[in-house]
């Protein structure tokens, strides 16, 4: 089991742009939360997908959306970026939306220029 | 609202010396305890868990609702120790998420 994966690695992009983000959670789980991480800062809870609906969101504006697949994969949208996007984005996924233990993804880097 | 204070960014010890790295959170509730941490090159993962009343890697949190603090610890520190600590409440109702700290940079000098 690979555990979670992240596509793409980084990612380069400029203001105004739209950006999508892949994850694909651990073998077995069926919930995935996503964070954003800024630099020199901890992980900020964007949102979290069960069941292919999102059932908790953080404080993010309606610029972030995301989806669930049926094979539990997520992705992450972000439209009309802005600098202040750029950050490192973090994929979590869980069995079950109790998230007692959330095994992190590597993270896509996201610039936006 | 809830928030989380680690209030250390660096923190350096000497290989065999105590470490404490602080988390204070504030919260309505009762919220399950977590620390996360982050060794260079890794990916973020669970260290411990303080319900499950676990010692990790010789590492232990002791959670203490009247001053709202859950404080990691370990009594000698090794050079293997050194990475990115998080202090991480989880809160919420059926669907819950955490909420992470600034970290903690542990360095354990040789």
């Amino acid at each position: 089991d690979a555990g979670v994966t992240q596509s793409p690695t980084h990612l380069i992009k400029t203001r105004g742009q739209q950006v999508t983000l892949r994850c694909s959670p651990k073998s077995g789980h069926d919930t995935v939360s996503w964070y954003q991480q800024a630099l020199g800062q901890g992980p900020q809870f964007i949102f979290q997908y069960y069941e292919e609906e999102e059932r908790q969101r953080g404080n993010f504006p309606d610029r972030f959306s995301g989806h669930q697949f049926p094979n539990y994969s997520s992705e992450l949208n972000v439209n009309a970026l802005l600098l202040g996007d750029s950050a490192l984005y973090l994929c979590a996924s869980s069995p079950g939306l109790a998230g007692i233990e959330q095994f992190f993804g590597p993270g896509t880097r996201l610039t936006v220029l | 609202a809830q928030r989380v204070t680690q209030p250390e960014k660096l923190l350096s010890v000497f290989k065999g010396a105590p470490v404490e790295l602080k988390c204070n959170y504030s919260y309505s509730g009762s919220p399950e305890l977590f620390w996360y941490v982050q060794y260079s090159r890794q990916r973020l993962q669970l260290l411990l868990r303080h319900i499950s009343r676990e010692s990790i890697k010789g590492f232990t949190a002791d959670l203490n609702k009247g001053e709202t603090s859950f404080h990691l610890k370990k009594p000698f520190a090794q050079e293997e120790d050194s990475a990115m600590y998080y202090c991480a409440p989880l809160w919420g109702g059926s669907a819950r998420q955490l909420t992470f700290g600034s970290g903690t940079q542990l360095t354990v000098l040789p």
